[in-house]
């Protein structure tokens, strides 16, 4: 059975102060790594895809890794409107279009 | 501007009732989904579908019930026989079945009482 575990549940930083989130998996044939945003009350919001070991993205701040275990969501300089909850997802070779789903970080950045 | 949307953002319903909550999207998009949101729980999948008049069972079907007659809709119906209905409930889609990248809606918080 496919999992995704993320850690920490949640992280609190003050406004600048770097950090890594974290999305380990067991998935029987990576097809796919996906990170999304997700604020309160909304749906969330589509920010990278990773495919293979070794292949990173950024964007802004934000910058994802892929290993062959885990991906990281490496965040710089964090500013208080990146406050959400950050969601990993795996796609498994033979699943279909089947995502599984990660339980969240939610991270909280301060002035 | 395309995207998706759900309707209504809030439904409250009495225990007993069904109740059909609304997705549409106008990104031409091939593939439909949907997904239940709890605190402390990933995303479920409940129902998907790949194109018009086709759609296949998640992992949490029972209880739910979908069509897909257009492309750029497919309603989701939550029985009375979901034990647990309130909850988030999630739109996505994606540009085909091969396409791995899905995009979300809004959501609808669903409140059964």
């Amino acid at each position: 059975e496919d999992q995704v575990t993320q850690s920490p549940e949640a992280l609190r930083l003050q406004e600048g102060e770097s950090s890594s989130l974290n999305c380990s998996y067991t998935v029987s044939g990576l097809r796919g790594l996906f990170w999304y945003r997700q604020d309160p009350g909304k749906g969330p919001e589509f920010l990278f895809t990773l495919y293979s070991a070794g292949e990173e993205k950024e964007k802004e701040r934000l910058k994802a890794t892929l290993t062959k275990k885990e991906s990281f969501l490496h965040i710089t300089a964090p500013k208080p409107e990146d406050s959400a909850t950050y969601l990993c997802a795996v796609q498994a070779g033979g699943g279909g279009n089947k995502l599984t789903f990660g339980t969240g970080t939610q991270l909280k950045v301060e002035l | 501007d395309g995207g998706i949307t759900q309707s209504p953002k809030y439904l409250f319903r009495k225990e007993g009732q069904n109740v059909t909550l609304s997705c549409e999207q106008n990104l031409n998009h091939d593939a439909m989904y949907w997904y239940r949101q709890d605190p402390g729980q990933g995303l479920r999948l409940i129902y998907y579908s790949q194109i018009v008049n086709d759609f296949q069972k998640g992992d949490i079907a029972e209880g739910y019930s979908v069509s897909r007659e257009k492309k750029e809709s497919f309603p989701l119906t939550v029985t009375s026989a979901q034990k647990n209905p309130t909850a988030f409930y999630l739109c996505a889609s994606s540009m085909s079945a091969k396409d791995y990248e899905q995009y979300f809606g809004p959501g609808t918080r669903l409140t059964v009482t």
